[in-house]
């Protein structure tokens, strides 16, 4: 089965650029998908494939995709982007599985 | 506004079963892929079940697979996960999820999502 890799934790300043990463064999070749968990609610879709904000997502967070890692990018980061991050694809040939990463600590020092 | 209401989870003991619910609102059921995804307690998110908009397209995790049933009843905006022989690694948080784009089956991101609801299993 298809697996991805997302580093445990990321720690950044407020008002920098946060980079969290998701590997995946040849991942570049698939779409990518993001979202964010804040403490005790639902996941929130922050980014799909690759690099589309849904509506009322900020600018501030991008995304790319090549080769074997996807990249998620939140610019000026402040005290409300703290939270698990999670990329996913899908890890068969239809409408199935999705395959999610481990998941992201960002933390804003 | 699109809302995604789970229910139907309980303590139940191992070997169990429980049948979970999935009330939608504010956007056409009938069209649109469904799923459902787990969260065990203090970890990552992983993908259960799906059903694509007619109820003819299934898929499992093999984590559950020959254990649970996914099922919809597009007259009633219901989705349902039927879940049989229940093992302690099954507690967990059970969202309902709702794919992007109506009547596409395909690659689709998870757009909208309920709340949750708990399944622990233990004796």
């Amino acid at each position: 089965s298809y697996v991805l890799t997302q580093p445990p934790s990321v720690s950044v300043a407020p008002g920098k650029t946060a980079t969290i990463t998701c590997g995946g064999d040849n991942i570049g070749t698939k779409s990518v998908h993001w979202y964010q968990q804040k403490p005790g609610q639902a996941p929130v879709l922050v980014l799909f494939f690759d690099s589309d904000r849904p509506s009322g997502i900020p600018e501030r967070f991008s995304g790319s995709n090549s080769g074997n890692t996807a990249t998620l990018t939140i610019s000026r980061v402040d005290a409300g982007d703290e939270a698990d991050y999670y990329c996913q694809v899908l890890g068969g040939n239809s409408f199935h599985p999705r395959v999610f990463g481990g998941g992201t600590k960002l933390t804003v020092l | 506004e699109v809302k995604l209401v789970e229910s139907g989870g309980d303590l139940v003991q191992p070997g169990g079963s429980l049948r979970l619910s999935c009330v939608a609102s504010g956007f056409n059921f009938d069209d649109y892929d469904m799923h459902w995804v787990r969260q065990a307690p203090g970890k990552g998110l992983e993908w259960v079940s799906g059903i694509d908009w007619r109820g003819s397209d299934i898929g499992y995790a093999d984590t559950v697979r020959g254990r649970f049933s996914i099922s919809r009843d597009n007259t009633k905006d219901s989705l349902f996960l039927q879940m049989n022989g229940l093992r302690v690694e099954d507690t967990a948080l059970y969202y309902c999820a709702q794919d992007l784009t109506p009547r596409v089956t395909g690659d689709q991101p998870l757009h909208h999502w309920g709340q949750g609801t708990l399944v622990t299993v233990s004796s």
